[in-house]
């Protein structure tokens, strides 16, 4: 089975703080994302990275940045936290090379910015 | 980008089919992909269709796609309580898959 862990279920973190989302899969995948769930709003791609230290840029990057110094692990930081960063995240998987890029996703976190 | 549109909320009853729509932008998505999203988790695939299709049945689940309208159904039959969840449409390519917002489907006992 697909696993792609996240470090966090739930976060609470002041304005202006620095946080980081920790994700890990275990099945070699090349492709990893990090999108944000709002309400109305759907999935939004913020990073995604299809090779170890490479990153793109998705629809919504600013304010966050992403690492990826492992196959297995992709960060996702917020520099300075602001309020309206309040939102579920969610970490995906993909093997890579393929057209068909099913994702797998991992439980999300739920991150509160007071 | 691609931009992937769907109605916000359906409600059905217990054992009615459900049709769940969304609308697509980029004609070049080479898969198109329904997820399902269940209370407090991260989403799952259900099913795909390959964009030269126009339809695929998998068990109580059809998918429909025009493509002339940019346009994708998922049909669930004899829909069941379990089927609770959101359902979020996707088209894609290599590597960048895009969502669409999502419909909470709500099933009535």
């Amino acid at each position: 089975d697909v696993k792609v862990t996240q470090s966090s279920r739930y976060l609470v973190k002041r304005t202006g703080e620095k946080v980081f989302l920790e994700c890990v899969q275990d099945m070699d995948h090349e492709n990893m994302f990090w999108y944000r769930q709002d309400p109305g709003l759907g999935l939004r791609l913020i990073y995604f990275s299809y090779d170890v230290k490479m990153k793109e840029k998705g629809d919504i990057p600013e304010g966050y940045s992403v690492s990826r110094e492992k196959k297995e692990r992709f960060s996702l930081i917020l520099e300075s936290a602001s309020t309206n960063q309040t939102s579920m995240y969610l970490c995906a998987s993909s093997y890579g090379g393929v057209a068909n890029t099913e994702a797998f996703f991992g439980q999300g976190t739920r991150l509160t910015v007071v | 980008g691609e931009d992937v549109e769907q109605s916000l909320f359906l409600s059905v009853r217990e054992g009615d089919s459900s049709v769940i729509n969304c609308t697509y932008t980029d004609s070049s998505s080479t898969y198109l992909y329904w997820y399902k999203q269940e209370p407090g988790a991260g989403l799952q695939l259900l099913t795909y269709i390959f964009s030269n299709m126009d339809m695929k049945q998998d068990q109580r689940l059809t998918v429909l796609l025009n493509k002339k309208d940019k346009h994708l159904s998922l049909r669930i039959a004899d829909t069941q309580t379990g089927d609770s969840a959101i359902y979020f449409c996707a088209g894609g390519g290599y590597q960048k898959v895009t969502f669409g917002t999502g419909t909470k489907l709500q099933v009535i006992p």
